[in-house]
């Protein structure tokens, strides 16, 4: 089944302790992004890839990273989290930039 | 600076009764558009996408959106609401074939019966 898998589901986690979010695609997608979702935003995007080593900042990059270093992986990585940093997160994918992404189930983060 | 606005956070229908969900955007040329449906503890689904061409663009489930140069305006609507198109409906908008896309922020969809 094609599919975006993000792991995991559903995080909790302490104030400054390392995480990292991961997601694959199954679809050979050249394209792939991060957004994070809070009510009354919307969603907003976090960093996208256009390639293996490739990637650019999303409208909210900060205390976050990313890297692309296989085709089908995309990581989220949040260094030192904050609790403004809790949110519910999607990963998604897409064959060219402008076909519009299909999303993961997203990851549901709670920093404490 | 560019921007997706979604006039409506939340809309009540009646099953059976028509919806349109208004999308606006402000950007410097003709964006690529795109809507998407999020039902209740699920992801994001692609609804229908615009690229150009006709202005009118058929999605699935049922739904249509009329793009409108004129009026910056995405408008998508359904002819016949069902009990399970309760959910929240998104906008978004891409400048350029980089997949940067920005969201609006929402518009929550409650049917009753």
């Amino acid at each position: 089944e094609a599919q975006v898998t993000q792991n995991p589901r559903y995080l909790i986690t302490v104030t400054g302790k390392k995480l990292t979010v991961t997601c694959s695609q199954n679809m050979n997608h050249e394209y792939m992004s991060w957004y994070r979702q809070d009510p009354g935003l919307g969603l907003r995007q976090i960093y996208y890839s256009m390639n293996v080593e490739v990637t650019d900042k999303g409208d909210v990059p900060e205390g976050y990273k990313v890297s692309r270093k296989e085709k089908r992986n995309f990581p989220l990585i949040l260094e030192s989290p904050s609790p403004n940093q809790t949110s519910l997160y999607f990963c998604a994918s897409s064959l060219q930039g402008n076909y519009g992404y299909t999303f993961g189930s997203g990851t549901r983060l709670t920093v404490v | 600076a560019q921007s997706v606005t979604q006039p409506d956070i939340h809309i009540t229908v009646s099953e059976g009764a028509s919806l349109e969900l208004r999308c606006n955007y402000s950007y410097g040329a003709t964006p690529y558009l795109f809507w998407y449906v999020q039902s209740p503890g699920q992801g994001l689904q692609l609804l229908l996408k615009y690229f150009s061409g006709d202005t009118l663009v058929q999605g699935i489930k049922g739904f249509e959106a009329e793009f409108k140069r004129s009026q910056s305006s995405f408008n998508l609507r359904k002819p016949s609401v069902h009990w399970s198109d309760a959910a929240e409906y998104f906008c978004a908008v891409g400048a350029d074939s980089w997949g940067k896309l920005q969201f609006g922020a929402g518009t929550q969809v409650v049917v009753t019966p």
